[in-house]
């Protein structure tokens, strides 16, 4: 039980480049999250699917896509990187009724923009 | 949508005092509030919650009120250890059930 795994863990793209974040989860979780965290800013949320095949937007969707097609998976696009987009992403999934168990979190992916 | 804001924004302390970290909401609708605890480059991890039909829980050191009526809750740890030194977030689910709004966090700092 490998719980939320987040691919890659590092990555360095230039200015304009694409690049898609994996984010997958075992637990047969409904829920799944993309957060954003920066410095002195906490974590904001991208975009959030509530079921397999199902996005919402959240906080800050604005450069981001994302994908639901399989439950167990949720990808973050970037389809032209700015250096606005560098940070760390965290993946979450939880199961319906949140206030069971909170969130799990991935261990993240830091992205640097050039 | 929720507001939340949270306060200090650091925080340094002598091991053995105590620390209280206070968040405010603005969602009178939200009734779920988790805290997380980050270490430095790890991932957040939920530590405790308190639902709104409770006023305090406790959790050996950690402990967790929330007043309602004004909207807002506060963590308090006791007997602080320097494994305690991380940054905290606190939570706040809105009226929705399934997702949660953050608080920018507070760098809790325990001096040996």
């Amino acid at each position: 039980n490998a719980g939320v795994t987040q691919t890659p863990k590092f990555r360095v793209l230039k200015t304009g480049q694409s690049m898609t974040l994996l984010c997958a989860q075992d637990m047969n979780h409904e829920y799944m999250y993309w957060y954003r965290q920066d410095p002195g800013m906490g974590l904001r949320l991208i975009h959030y699917s509530v079921g397999e095949g199902t996005t919402a937007k959240g906080e800050v969707p604005d450069g981001y896509n994302v994908s639901r097609l399989k439950k167990q998976n949720f990808l973050l696009g970037l389809e032209s990187a700015a250096p606005s987009q560098t940070s760390v992403y965290f993946c979450a999934s939880s199961i319906p009724g949140l206030f069971a168990y909170g969130y799990t979190f991935g261990s993240g992916t830091r992205l640097t923009v050039v | 949508g929720e507001n939340v804001e949270q306060h200090p924004s650091t925080l340094s302390v002598q091991e053995g005092d105590s620390a209280v970290i206070k968040c405010t909401y603005s969602d009178s609708a939200s009734n779920y509030f988790p805290w997380y605890k980050q270490e430095l480059g790890k991932r957040p991890q939920l530590i405790i919650d308190i639902r709104s039909n409770v006023g305090e829980k406790k959790d050996q050191r950690i402990a967790v009120t929330l007043n309602k009526t004004a909207k807002h809750f506060s963590l308090h740890i006791t007997e602080t250890q320097p494994e305690d030194s991380a940054v905290y977030f606190c939570a706040a689910s809105g009226g929705s059930n399934y997702k949660l709004t953050f608080g920018k966090g507070t760098l809790l700092t325990v001096n040996p």
